[in-house]
């Protein structure tokens, strides 16, 4: 079964607003998570790397402003994609390691009109 | 990370092997070869990955030549599902670097 989830599976929203997606790992703690995107028919870019207690470390050109990271617990990590537009529209996914691999989150597909 | 090539896209037949191959010529000692896979709007899941040796489990198997400038992932028997995008990566094994980066993958088509 699924070791890492993703809330929710895809978003539509209104350009302007804010959308909030949780990456969680599953019966086990995971200090660090990794936040990825995936534009249609492109590969995986990493965005950042979300920290428990800890600011999130952003990739270069990847805008701490607008993609805010949030790693409150051992279990949870949030993306907020604020003031969205429509070049915000994307895959996002989420992965946490787990004994010594890294697993990924269903992915979040965000729409925004 | 050391960069990997792969072809861009490969068809096999139901019930054949598929065989899907990968450059890396430049992979250092200590990186291991990873094998992950991404169904269609998916995210990408785990498949396999060796150092040196030969590897198999109940998914596939892989295997790297001697001097490990590249691998080959094998699906001994392809079915339907196992239409997908895979992806070759090198890392160091362990430790905390799990930053992978992904590169544009195979496009495996199983045809009926």
């Amino acid at each position: 079964g699924a070791v890492v989830s993703q809330h929710p599976s895809w978003v539509i929203c209104k350009s302007g607003t804010s959308v909030k997606i949780e990456c969680r790992s599953l019966d086990f703690q995971a200090t660090t998570m990794f936040w990825y995107r995936q534009f249609p028919k492109q590969s995986l870019m990493l965005m950042a790397t979300s920290n428990e207690g800890s600011k999130a470390t952003y990739e270069q050109g990847v805008e701490k402003d607008k993609f805010l990271i949030n790693h409150a617990s051992l279990t949870l990590s949030t993306l907020t994609v604020t003031s969205a537009h429509p070049e915000d529209s994307s895959f996002y996914i989420c992965s946490a390691p787990k004994t010594g691999e890294l697993f990924f989150g269903e992915g979040s597909r965000l729409t925004v009109l | 990370d050391a960069k990997t090539t792969q072809p861009t896209s490969m068809d096999c037949a139901e019930g054949r092997a598929a065989n899907l191959p990968c450059n890396h010529s430049t992979i250092s000692g200590n990186e291991y070869v990873y094998w992950y896979r991404q169904i269609h709007s998916q995210g990408p899941q785990y498949i396999i990955h060796g150092l040196k040796n030969n590897e198999t489990n109940e998914m596939a198997s892989l295997i790297i030549t001697e001097d490990r400038k590249s691998s080959t992932l094998i699906l001994p028997h392809a079915t339907l599902r196992d239409t997908a995008v895979y992806y070759c990566i090198v890392r160091p094994s362990g430790g905390s670097n799990y930053k992978l980066t992904f590169g544009k993958g195979t496009l495996l088509t199983v045809n009926p």
